[in-house]
């Protein structure tokens, strides 16, 4: 069974930095791109970054660029979405899924809330 | 940047077919996948690659992609149906979710 579980979520004061963990099991996770989107509270989906199976190709939504950094250790099964300079804004429910063909997302974490408050 | 419009509200009577649209410049030219979410919950996978449907979603949904818009169809509706549902598609490197379609289910 495919299974995602994010973890590192909670409460950080604006400018301060969090890093997210997504670990992976039930399929072979180095053979998978990978993503992270977050929803904010009552909003909808938004698309944060990939990184594809080997790490050699990433890519970020323009509001995270040179803020939010991407990462995978595909001998721990894990993913990684290192934030910085956090902004109230950023404050959402952050989901790792995995890609398959044509950039869909087939298996989706359970989430973890990052709140982004003083 | 690329954007995908979706209306932000449907309804639709138990047993009727609801159909959910997603517009898009020249979206018919890429592929178009759709995701339902319950209350609570992670968002799941109902269509990929415009119409195909994902080992274990009922075949009631549906879905096709022509010109500008993508659409979501489910046919004989059912109140476990009731959800939010998102479009979304790939785009010059950039993934592009449409804003969500609130899906009552009267």
């Amino acid at each position: 069974e495919v299974q995602l579980v994010e973890s590192g979520g909670g409460l950080v004061q604006p400018g301060g930095s969090l890093r997210l963990s997504c670990e992976a099991s039930g399929f072979t996770f180095s053979s998978y791109e990978m993503n992270w989107v977050r929803q904010a509270p009552g909003k909808g989906l938004e698309w944060v970054s990939y990184i594809s199976s080997s790490a050699s190709v990433i890519y970020y939504a323009d509001s995270m660029k040179g803020r939010f950094t991407i990462s995978r250790d595909n001998a721990k099964n894990s993913l990684y979405l290192q934030m910085n300079s956090l902004r109230a804004d950023d404050t959402a429910v952050y989901y790792c899924a995995r890609a398959t063909t044509y950039y869909v997302f087939d298996y989706w974490g359970q989430g973890t809330l990052v709140t982004v408050s003083s | 940047s690329y954007e995908l419009t979706q209306p932000p509200s449907a309804s639709v009577s138990p047993g009727q077919t609801a159909s959910i649209t997603c517009s898009g410049a020249k979206l018919g030219d890429k592929f178009a996948c759709w995701y339902q979410q319950k209350p609570g919950q992670s968002p799941v996978l109902v269509i990929y690659q415009d119409s195909k449907r994902p080992s274990g979603i009922p075949e009631r949904f549906s879905g096709s992609n022509s010109g500008n818009t993508a659409t979501l169809t489910i046919s004989g509706t059912q109140a476990m149906d009731e959800a939010d549902y998102y479009c979304q598609a790939w785009d010059r490197s950039t993934v592009v979710f449409g804003g969500g379609t609130k899906l009552t289910v009267l």
